[in-house]
């Protein structure tokens, strides 16, 4: 078990940028999530895939974001023609299906938009 | 509309004395409920759970939370802190109507004082 990887790590990139950022989830888990925290605040949710379906998005995210997750294994975040407020850290987590619900986190990726 | 509360930004406790660190919440349906905790630089991490079943969890490091149905709480408790369990904490719940998005709450810093 190698955990939740994301990349990169760190992110800094110039208002009206494209950026991508990319997770890879436990092997067997089939639930993947996306969160966004700033400072202060607890992460709050982006959107769920179950396997590689797309099952929720919250209705918070602009058009600006999209994700993927073409074969239900790693999945990738992308943030279209970024401004200064989405400045934060996303984060990455993942959870075995059956009845556990607890999610194992990825160390995050920290963007900074200049 | 699904929420968490947390209503102490930070809690301070002598080590060796009990803590508790409080959430309660709101949510459609039945709730299934979460700690995690956060320490500096690292990702989060899974605490403990509360799905279904007794209403006292167990879980990592000493930890444990009740389940209190009628005043929608599940508050964290550890008998005895170390000081070492100074960290962010942070409280969250996922309904189980309609939805698979799961809510943090702001967090609680917890300083145990040596």
């Amino acid at each position: 078990d190698t955990g939740v990887s994301q990349n990169p790590r760190h992110k800094i990139t110039k208002r009206g940028q494209n950026v991508t950022f990319r997770c890879d989830p436990i092997s067997e888990h089939n639930r993947l999530y996306w969160y966004r925290q700033t400072l202060g605040q607890g992460p709050e949710f982006l959107t769920y895939f179950q396997n590689e379906a797309q099952l929720e998005k919250s209705r918070l995210l602009s058009d600006r974001f999209s994700a993927e997750r073409p074969k239900g294994s790693f999945s990738t975040l992308e943030i279209q023609r970024t401004e200064q407020g989405d400045s934060a850290m996303y984060l990455c987590a993942s959870s075995p299906s059956g009845g556990g619900y607890e999610q194992y986190f990825g160390p995050g990726t920290r963007l900074t938009v200049t | 509309a699904q929420s968490v509360a947390q209503p102490e930004d930070q809690v301070n406790v002598a080590e060796g004395n009990p803590l508790t660190v409080k959430c309660t919440y709101s949510v459609s349906g039945n709730p299934y409920l979460f700690w995690y905790v956060q320490y500096p630089n690292r990702g989060l991490q899974f605490l403990l759970k509360y799905i279904t079943g007794d209403n006292l969890v167990k879980g990592s490091y000493g930890f444990e939370a009740e389940f209190n149905k009628s005043q929608t709480s599940f508050h964290l408790k550890k008998p005895s802190a170390l000081v070492s369990d100074s960290a962010l904490y942070f409280c969250a719940v996922r309904g189980t109507s309609g939805t698979y998005k799961y809510i943090f709450g702001t967090g609680t810093r917890l300083k145990v004082l040596a």
